[in-house]
């Protein structure tokens, strides 16, 4: 049972454009949300995190919504870069912190001129 | 540059073998995490080690066994390799101090034939 999906396994988006990636959770025992961004060959590299207490967390470019009645998050990025094709994971965890981050499989975000 | 180092970066080996990974977490960190990533997979959560002892154990398999020294360095051994062992092992690390994300290596590739 995935209890962290992306649905989305690729998302094209133009340069300039926002990019939204989403994620759906079915823990209600989440309470801490990151996304990570991986590029080939490199390990995830953490980009942005949200508690349960937040329904929005911004830094630069990049927003992250939570809908916890929806059991919903989403990654914001305006505008989009070309170095902004990665692979982009939600991960979640419950208890706060790292421990036992749960991962989604990813969304191929590619960026397009 | 996480500060995470994994070695090797690549390793092939033949089924029924036993083969070792390393880890040396971010100078401080006292917890450290194993991930497995196979084709087309999210990031499986497989142990985890805080300050030398097992705190969680996620999907990980009986063949499978971690150890986390006195100097935090942790090692994950695998034995008894399978071809579905083949994949991409991620090494994270963290400082427990409430929300915090944890950092990731660039991962050791195994491949098994």
């Amino acid at each position: 049972d995935q209890q962290v999906k992306q649905n989305s396994p690729s998302l094209s988006v133009q340069e300039g454009r926002i990019s939204i990636l989403n994620c759906d959770y079915t823990n209600s025992m989440f309470d801490y949300f990151l996304w990570y961004k991986k590029y080939p060959a490199e390990g995830p590299t953490f980009l942005i995190s949200i508690s349960s207490i937040k329904d929005k967390n911004e830094d630069g470019r990049f927003t992250v919504f939570l809908n916890k009645s929806a059991k919903h998050l989403s990654l914001h990025i305006v505008p989009s870069q070309p170095g902004d094709s990665a692979v982009y994971f939600c991960a979640a965890s419950a208890g706060g912190g790292a421990d036992g981050l749960t991962f989604g499989k990813g969304t191929h975000l590619i960026i397009q001129p | 540059d996480s500060g995470v180092t994994q070695t090797p970066k690549h390793l092939i080996t033949a089924t029924g073998q036993r083969v070792t990974l390393r880890c040396s977490p971010r100078s401080g960190d006292l917890s450290v995490y194993w991930y497995q990533q196979s084709l087309d997979q999210g990031l499986q959560f497989l142990i985890q080690y805080y300050n030398g002892e097992e705190r969680a154990k996620g999907n990980i398999l009986e063949r499978f066994s971690a150890q986390q020294f006195p100097d935090l360095h942790s090692e994950l051994n695998l034995s008894s390799l399978e071809l579905g062992d083949s994949a991409l092992y991620f090494c994270a690390s963290s400082a427990i101090r409430g929300y915090t994300e944890a950092f990731f290596g660039q991962g050791t590739r195994l491949t098994v034939v």
